[in-house]
């Protein structure tokens, strides 16, 4: 069990938009800042997001994210077949003496 | 560009040993955090311990804590991971990844070492 929760996976049709949700505490999303990452497998995981809404300079403005309270969600829009992928958030939790934490895990498909 | 290769991945029996080594490039290592984190067949990705760019601070996972020691070598620029006492559930392929402040995202990762414990 993840200490962020995430929906195990999310589709839609090239060229149209999706959410990403992850969930957590006061002691992690409330306190801390969210990044994203896009994972394919047998390939390095990716930064996407990171400080809630900010994107790396070699990442696609297609790619955004925020943060509300303990809440955070990744939009992707322009869906790509490029796109599938496994997206995790990740962050930091102080309950935990500052142990990293991550989402269970989203897979996308493009249909 | 940043480069992190890992190695050391191998098969080991329950109890047993190993050592990953993490080599680091394209940067200057020691001003920053380095972490391991480890994805279990089919499952999401798990922090497993990160440590100060000076070795002052490190941290671990519970699954791991008393098991697992991080360590780093800023002249050789690599990072490691011994791992004691090996169980089935510590298979998994294991990333090192360049933390870029103190609680901060981790933004380079390698391409991830193979990590198999059974008997």
């Amino acid at each position: 069990q993840s200490v962020l929760t995430q929906p195990p996976s999310v589709s839609a049709a090239p060229g149209q938009k999706v959410t990403i949700s992850c969930s957590g505490s006061s002691s992690n999303i409330g306190h801390n800042y969210v990044s994203w990452y896009q994972h394919l497998p047998g390939t390095a995981p990716k930064l996407l997001i990171y400080e809630n809404s900010h994107r790396p300079s070699t990442i696609s403005d297609r790619f955004s994210g925020s943060k509300s309270g303990t809440s955070a969600t990744l939009d992707i829009t322009g869906l790509q077949t490029g796109d599938e992928a496994d997206y995790y958030c990740g962050t930091w939790d102080t309950s935990l003496s500052g142990a990293g934490v991550f989402g269970g895990g989203t897979k996308l498909t493009v249909l | 560009q940043v480069q992190l290769v890992e190695s050391g991945g191998a098969w080991a029996k329950p109890g047993g040993s190993l050592r990953l080594s993490c080599a680091a490039s394209g940067f200057i290592f020691g001003d920053y955090y380095m972490s391991w984190v480890r994805q279990a067949p089919g499952k999401g990705l798990e922090w497993v311990s990160y440590i100060s760019g000076t070795s002052h601070y490190t941290n671990y996972a519970d699954a791991v804590k008393g098991r697992f020691t991080i360590s780093r070598d800023n002249a050789e620029n690599s990072v490691y991971l011994q791992m004691n006492s090996l169980r089935a559930e510590d298979t998994a392929v294991y990333y090192c990844a360049r933390v870029r402040y103190f609680d901060g995202p981790q933004d380079s990762w390698g391409q991830g070492t193979l990590v198999t414990v059974s008997s």
